[in-house]
């Protein structure tokens, strides 16, 4: 069974380009999360995700930041005219039900800005 | 005040001993209590999930909840070198999981 994938692993971006973070779930897995984890900092929550809805997107940040989840395809997490602080290793998880269910997650995306 | 709080340590045990790792959360309407392992450089991997009062058991581990207290813990038993890894509580709260910001573990040999 293929775990939750995700890439690219590394991306490197310079400041005011667009950087897009892939994410397929589990097999089976309808709801998918994003999550963020800036170096020495716990994992905060950005956005939850079911088929072509935005469920809660109570943790992303209100401007450059957008997240989808197409009926095809994998989900995509979108930052437009990055900057230096958003750095970070960027995760996506995925689960059978919602957030009271166990989340299973990807290897990440580790993004560096320049 | 933080919604999901962990000591951050790091705790230090020697490789055989168990290793008991606390957490508390704030928000009473939570029902999901997880308990996830993350190596450096890692992505978090979900070790133990628990939803009732009580203990729950599988292999080395055992999760522990009360939620009167508000309370939930990890113990590992033997704990082995390979357990060194900084060790994520994670609450439900609403339609998102909180995560404590970990308490790292370092198993000596």
């Amino acid at each position: 069974n293929a775990g939750v994938m995700q890439n690219p692993r590394h991306l490197v971006r310079r400041r005011g380009q667009e950087a897009r973070l892939r994410c397929s779930p589990m097999k089976g897995h309808s709801h998918v999360y994003w999550y963020r984890q800036l170096p020495e900092e716990g994992l905060k929550f950005m956005v939850y995700l079911q088929k072509e809805n935005i469920i809660d997107e109570s943790g992303m940040p209100k401007e450059r930041f957008s997240a989808e989840f197409p009926k095809e395809g994998p989900s995509i997490l979108r930052i437009q005219q990055v900057v230096r602080g958003d750095s970070a290793a960027y995760f996506c998880a995925s689960s059978k039900r919602g957030a009271d269910y166990e989340q299973y997650f990807g290897p990440g995306t580790r993004l560096t800005v320049t | 005040q933080k919604e999901v709080e962990q000591n951050s340590g790091p705790l230090s045990v020697p490789e055989g001993a168990i290793a008991s790792l606390n957490c508390t959360y704030s928000d009473r309407g939570s029902q999901s209590f997880f308990w996830y392992r993350q190596y450096s450089g890692k992505s978090p991997e979900l070790i133990m999930s628990i939803y009732s009062n009580g203990d729950k058991e599988d292999g080395r581990f055992t999760a522990q909840l009360n939620k009167a207290s508000q309370y939930v813990s990890l113990l590992i038993r033997d704990s082995q070198p390979s357990d060194s890894a900084t060790y994520l509580c994670a609450v439900n709260v609403g339609r998102a999981l909180t995560f404590g910001s970990g308490t790292r573990l370092q198993v000596q040999p």
